[in-house]
């Protein structure tokens, strides 16, 4: 059985760094094809996908925040660790990590996200 | 960047098919995918690589894929797949969301 689980803190100021960690089970980041990627979800707003790393260690990120975005994994320990610099309100959301097998492929496990409120 | 244009929702009679469509440049030639998101909770998968269906997933939804839309049919609606419902796609090493459909079971 696969499953991921968000932790981090559940507030953040201003021009802070956010850092997110996701441990998962049921699957391992070393093995051929397997990715996790992060994806948000400002309230009451849509999916907006952030970054992905796959089983090579490559890693993608979203054109718009490639700058603000670092993700890196722990295969020993499965965790991801997504950190996003600079923090500003309107990047208030549920932040979501998830299993992706391939990078063309569905989403097909998701954690059950954690709310991110930026707010000094 | 590429861009997934959803309609922003969906009605259907208790019963009906619904038809929620996803429109891409040449979207045809992509793996699409659809994730149901009902009130409070993560997504789902429902379709993967345009029309198969993760295990669980009823045979009630199905997916085609062709030419610039992608479109998911939701057979004999039930008030339960009242939801949200998002298309996804990977392009140019990114991946992308449409804008989500709210679909409404009257």
């Amino acid at each position: 059985q696969v499953t991921l689980r968000e932790s981090g803190p559940a507030l953040v100021k201003p021009t802070q760094t956010l850092t997110l960690t996701c441990t998962f089970s049921g699957f391992s980041l070393s093995t051929s094809a397997m990715c996790v990627t992060w994806i948000r979800q400002p309230p009451g707003r849509a999916l907006e996908w952030l970054a992905l790393i796959d089983w090579e260690d490559d890693k993608f990120y979203s054109t718009s925040l490639k700058t603000r975005l670092t993700i890196s994994k722990d295969t020993s320990k499965n965790q991801v660790v997504l950190t996003m610099t600079n923090m500003d309100p309107v990047d208030t959301a549920t932040y979501y990590c998830a299993r992706q097998v391939g990078a063309t492929g569905g989403v097909d496990s998701w954690g059950q996200g954690t709310l991110v409120t930026v707010s000094s | 960047s590429y861009e997934l244009t959803q309609p922003l929702s969906v009605s259907v009679a208790l019963g009906q098919t619904a038809r929620i469509t996803c429109g891409g440049n040449n979207i045809g030639s992509k793996n699409v995918h659809w994730y149901q998101q009902r009130p409070g909770q993560a997504p789902v998968l429902v379709i993967y690589e345009d029309s198969n269906r993760p295990s669980g997933i009823p045979e009630r939804f199905s997916g085609s894929n062709s030419g610039n839309t992608a479109t998911l049919t939701i057979n004999r609606a039930q008030a339960g797949d009242e939801a949200d419902y998002y298309c996804q796609v990977w392009d140019s090493r990114t991946e992308v969301f449409g804008g989500g459909t709210k679909l409404t079971v009257l």
